[in-house]
């Protein structure tokens, strides 16, 4: 079975600083995902990454970045936290097919208050 | 916004009944996806509907396709008390500039009375 584990289940942090959420895949996946979720606005993807080192933006990338150093870590930073970036964030990853026909592999959430 | 919508937002049913909940979308698809999220937990895939498809099982899941209404099914049969989660779609679009891209609906909380 895939694992995908996120580093944390709750976090607190302040207004300001810079957070880092870890999520790391044991399936040797080359597609990983953040997302976020809210209640009534569903999953939105904020970042994703095909491969070690690239990224592309999702829907919503404002005030985040990431990092893809190697292939089984996808690390999502806020780089100064505000209070509307309270929310759920979602890990996922899923394999590399020339077909589209792939399922995503999700982690069990990091819930994340920014005070 | 591309998005999937799900219907109906919540469903209380007693133990043994059916759910059904409805997936609709905008643009053409190249597959559709359902994926439960129990409380607290990470989304887990159920089943994939490739848009050639029009009807798929798995189980006591029941998946339908209509892309002429651009929407989709799902029917849980004989249901439990265990099937309490949120129920997602998720689709690909033939638009999309990335294979690997799902746009999830708001979802549906399904809550099995025993």
């Amino acid at each position: 079975d895939v694992k995908v584990t996120q580093s944390s289940r709750y976090l607190v942090k302040r207004t300001g600083e810079k957070v880092f959420l870890e999520c790391v895949q044991d399936m040797d996946h080359e597609n990983m995902f953040w997302y976020r979720q809210d209640p009534g606005l569903g999953l939105r993807l904020i970042y994703f990454s095909y491969d070690v080192k690239m990224k592309e933006k999702g829907d919503i990338p404002e005030g985040y970045s990431v990092s893809r150093e190697k292939k089984e870590r996808f690390s999502l930073i806020l780089e100064s936290a505000s209070t509307n970036q309270t929310s759920m964030y979602l890990c996922a990853s899923s394999l590399f097919r020339t077909t589209r026909n792939q399922p995503q592999h999700f982690g069990d959430g990091t819930r994340l208050s920014i005070l | 916004s591309q998005q999937g919508e799900e219907d109906p937002q919540a469903l209380s049913i007693q133990e043994g009944e059916n759910a059904t909940m409805n997936c609709s979308y905008k643009t053409s698809i190249n597959n559709l996806q359902w994926y439960r999220q129990n409380s607290g937990r990470g989304l887990v895939h159920l089943i994939l509907i490739r848009s050639n498809e029009r009807e798929k099982h798995s189980g006591r899941l029941r998946v339908t396709l209509d892309t002429s209404k651009k929407s989709s099914s799902l029917l849980i049969t004989a249901s439990r008390a265990a099937d309490t989660a949120s129920y997602f779609c998720a689709t690909v679009f033939i638009s999309s500039g990335s294979a690997r891209q799902l746009t999830f609906g708001s979802g549906t909380q399904l809550t099995v009375l025993p």
